[in-house]
C-alpha cells in the first residue's frame, strides 16, 4: 500500500530534550516535506526537501533540522525543544516532476512540549 | 511574501451546494490545489487547477481564474461525510514551497 508513515504518532516531551520524528514514503517520490497546524493558521512548511541530500528551509524553520540521506526518508529533528513547538506535525512527499502539487500525507504526529 | 485567504466556517444541510473561496496575494503560481482534512486526520488531495477554468471530478469541482486572483471549490449533493476542513493550497513559480490558507470548517447538518 502506497503511503506515508510517521513515528511517534503521539509525543509528549520536556524543555530541551532532543526529539527526533520519523517520515517514511514507499512511494519513491523524490519530494518531501514538513509542515506544523496550529489552531487557526492552517499548514506551514517547516523544511522541504528536493531530492537525496537536497534541503531548504520553509516558512518557519527556525527549531528545526532535517536531513536526507535516503530517498524514502526524512526526519525531523528538534534539538532543543521549547514550548512554542507544542503543535501537529506533518510529513508529506510528492513526485519532483510538475505539477509536484499532489502530496500524500502522513497520519501527524501530535507533540507537547512541556 | 504569500497570502491565501478562505472563511473560517461555512454551515450548509445535507443535499446542497456550497462554494468554498479562496482569494491569494501571490505573484506567479503553478497552480492551485485543494486538500480536505476530517478532523483527526490528515489532509488528502481533493483538486488542483493549473489553468483557469472548472474542474470537476464527481460532485466536487474546483474553478480559478487568475486574471481575478481567485479560486473556489464547489461541493454538490452534500453528504455528513463531507463535514471537515478545507485548504487551498498554491506552489509559486519561484520557490519550491507551499503555500496553504488557514482552512474553511464545512459543517454539514441533517
Amino acid at each position: 500500500e502506497a503511503q506515508v508513515t510517521q513515528n511517534p504518532r503521539y509525543l509528549i516531551t520536556v524543555t530541551g530534550k532532543k526529539l527526533t520524528v520519523t517520515c517514511s514514503q514507499n512511494m519513491n517520490h523524490e519530494y518531501m516535506s514538513w509542515y506544523r497546524q496550529d489552531p487557526g493558521l492552517g499548514l506551514r512548511q517547516i523544511y522541504y526537501s528536493m531530492n537525496v541530500e537536497v534541503t531548504d528551509k520553509g516558512d518557519v524553520p527556525e527549531g528545526y533540522k532535517v536531513s536526507r540521506k535516503e530517498k524514502r526518508n526524512f526526519p525531523l529533528i528538534l534539538e532543543s525543544p521549547s514550548p512554542n513547538q507544542t503543535s501537529l506535525y506533518f510529513c508529506a512527499s510528492s513526485l519532483k516532476r510538475r505539477p509536484q502539487e499532489t502530496q500524500y500525507f502522513g497520519p501527524g504526529t501530535r507533540l507537547l512540549v512541556l | 511574501g504569500q497570502s491565501l485567504e478562505q472563511p473560517s466556517e461555512v454551515t450548509a444541510v445535507e443535499g446542497a451546494i456550497v462554494q468554498i473561496n479562496c482569494t491569494y496575494q501571490t505573484s506567479g503560481f503553478y497552480g492551485l490545489s485543494w486538500y480536505q482534512q476530517h478532523d483527526g486526520g490528515a489532509p488528502t488531495f481533493l483538486s488542483y487547477n493549473a489553468l483557469d477554468g472548472l474542474e470537476e471530478t464527481g460532485r466536487f469541482s474546483s474553478f480559478l481564474s487568475r486574471s481575478d486572483s481567485y479560486g473556489y471549490l464547489l461541493l454538490q449533493e452534500l453528504q455528513m461525510k463531507d463535514s471537515a476542513s478545507y485548504f487551498c493550497a498554491v506552489r509559486p513559480t519561484d520557490f519550491n514551497k507551499f503555500y496553504f490558507g488557514s482552512g474553511t470548517k464545512l459543517n454539514v447538518k441533517p
